[in-house]
């Protein structure tokens, strides 16, 4: 069975200050990964994602994700990170059949 | 970028009555559609898929009679309550999968069963 996990509820970092989001997964066959935010009352709003390609994906909003094949984790990142970006944050993995981590609560303190 | 739309984005209503959950996407066509639910403590739960022109598949554990969904067209799929009771109250979010796996939520519903 695949899973993706997402080992921090909560996450808090300094405004300007890099940030990193971990996701972990295990899923059968080629990985296709996603990142998602969600904001208060909101749906979650496509960041960015990995099917094939280069390791280092850019998404919107500065983020970027590297797929880590070895270590079977797809961590999200920012360099300088902003009060607006705190909100929740999902990674999700698989083919036809998606599953999602738990969600992180970032934090960005100012 | 892709659009989906979910309406009412907020509804009431009374124990035993019906709601209809509708989730639109505007600028492309979805055969695939999603269904969750996401409870205070934030998780997910997908509650099924739905594929236009066929029948839903339903997660375990979720009631098929109780939560009905349509996909009548490329670009609407449909949620119904029925029967909705207080333990149905919840945040509903909608998300359709374009042509390159991509899954574009709607902003939500929230139910509200008194």
């Amino acid at each position: 069975a695949q899973s993706v996990a997402q080992p921090e509820d909560q996450v808090n970092v300094a405004e300007g200050n890099p940030l990193t989001v971990k996701c972990t997964y295990s899923v059968s066959g080629n990985p296709y990964l996603f990142w998602y935010v969600q904001y208060p009352n909101r749906g979650l709003q496509f960041l960015l994602k990995y099917i094939t390609g280069d390791n280092l994906v850019k998404g919107s909003y500065g983020f970027e994700a590297e797929f880590n094949k070895s270590q079977t984790s797809f961590h999200l990142k920012k360099p300088s990170a902003l009060v607006s970006d705190s909100a929740l944050y999902f990674c999700s993995g698989g083919y036809q059949k998606v599953t999602f981590g738990t969600g992180t609560k970032l934090q960005v303190i100012p | 970028g892709a659009v989906v739309s979910q309406h009412p984005s907020r509804v009431i209503c009374k124990s035993g009555t019906s709601v209809k959950i509708e989730c639109r996407s505007l600028d492309f066509q979805a055969t695939t559609m999603f269904w969750y639910r996401q409870f205070p403590k934030k998780s997910l739960m997908l509650m099924a898929t739905s594929n236009e022109g066929s029948k839903a598949t339903y997660e375990q554990g979720v009631e098929k009679d109780k939560f009905l969904i349509n996909h009548a067209s490329l670009t609407l799929s449909t949620l119904t309550v029925t029967s909705a009771h207080p333990e149905d109250s919840s945040f509903y979010i909608c998300s359709a999968r374009d042509q390159i796996e991509t899954q574009y939520f709607g902003p939500g519903t929230r139910l509200l069963v008194l």
